[in-house]
């Protein structure tokens, strides 16, 4: 059965820093890019960015509203993707999913999310 | 890169059709085949729905269809049911090499 579990969510004062973690298993993780999607509440999803698989050169990609902040990263050893998310704003504060691409079924299985949330 | 554009609700009865409509632009929507939809219960994760404009997943009833005209896609649901009340949400892959998620719909069956 093909699981994705968040963790590493929780609250963070404006300006901090967190990573976010996203534990697979049930496929070959590493045969996948691995996509973080945000949804804060009551709003729509937003995508954040992504990583490609090592076939891929690790390529990454962010939202404009994250880059230059987020980083994503991957542990193919571990079987788990990562988002390193600094300089942390009151407007990241979401649900963040992560969620799995094979470049044929995009965001096909999803996490249950973890929940950041950025106030003083 | 911005939002993709839908309508914010759509209503039906039992029984009916109804279509969403999800706008992009030619950086999105209008350049590549790879829309795709998500149904979204209150609560609950996003269900991967229709990937490629019109294939649906194994599993996923019949009775949604996707389509594209230029920048426009559109997800309809024939035979509305109960249980189809949900917010949905477009996406499609952009000549950033990013995604784009659509502005999401909800949708009543009246």
């Amino acid at each position: 059965e093909v699981q994705l579990v968040e963790s590493g969510g929780g609250l963070v004062q404006p300006g901090g820093s967190l990573k976010l973690s996203c534990a697979a298993s049930g496929f070959t993780f590493s045969g996948f890019a691995i996509h973080w999607v945000r949804q804060a509440s009551g709003k729509g999803l937003e995508w954040v960015g992504r990583i490609r698989s090592r076939a891929n050169s690790y390529a990454t990609a962010y939202a404009a509203s994250v880059n230059g902040r987020f980083t994503v990263s991957r542990d193919d050893l571990k079987n788990t993707g990562y988002l390193q998310m600094n300089s942390l704003k009151t407007e990241d504060t979401a649900v963040y999913f992560c969620t799995r691409n094979d470049g044929t079924y995009p965001f096909d299985y999803w996490g249950q999310g973890t929940l950041v949330t950025v106030s003083s | 890169q911005s939002a993709l554009t839908q309508p914010a609700s759509v209503s039906g009865s039992p029984g009916q059709s109804i279509t969403i409509s999800c706008t992009g632009t030619s950086s999105d929507v209008g350049a590549y085949d790879y829309v795709s939809w998500y149904q979204q219960h209150p609560g609950k994760v996003p269900k991967f729905m229709i990937y490629d404009v019109s294939y649906r997943p194994s599993g996923v009833s019949n009775r949604f269809s996707g389509s594209k005209s230029g920048n426009t896609a559109s997800l309809t649901i024939s035979g509305l049911q109960a249980e189809d009340e949900a917010d949905y949400y477009c996406s499609s892959y952009t000549s950033s090499s990013t995604y784009v998620f659509g502005t999401g719909t909800k949708v009543t069956v009246l």
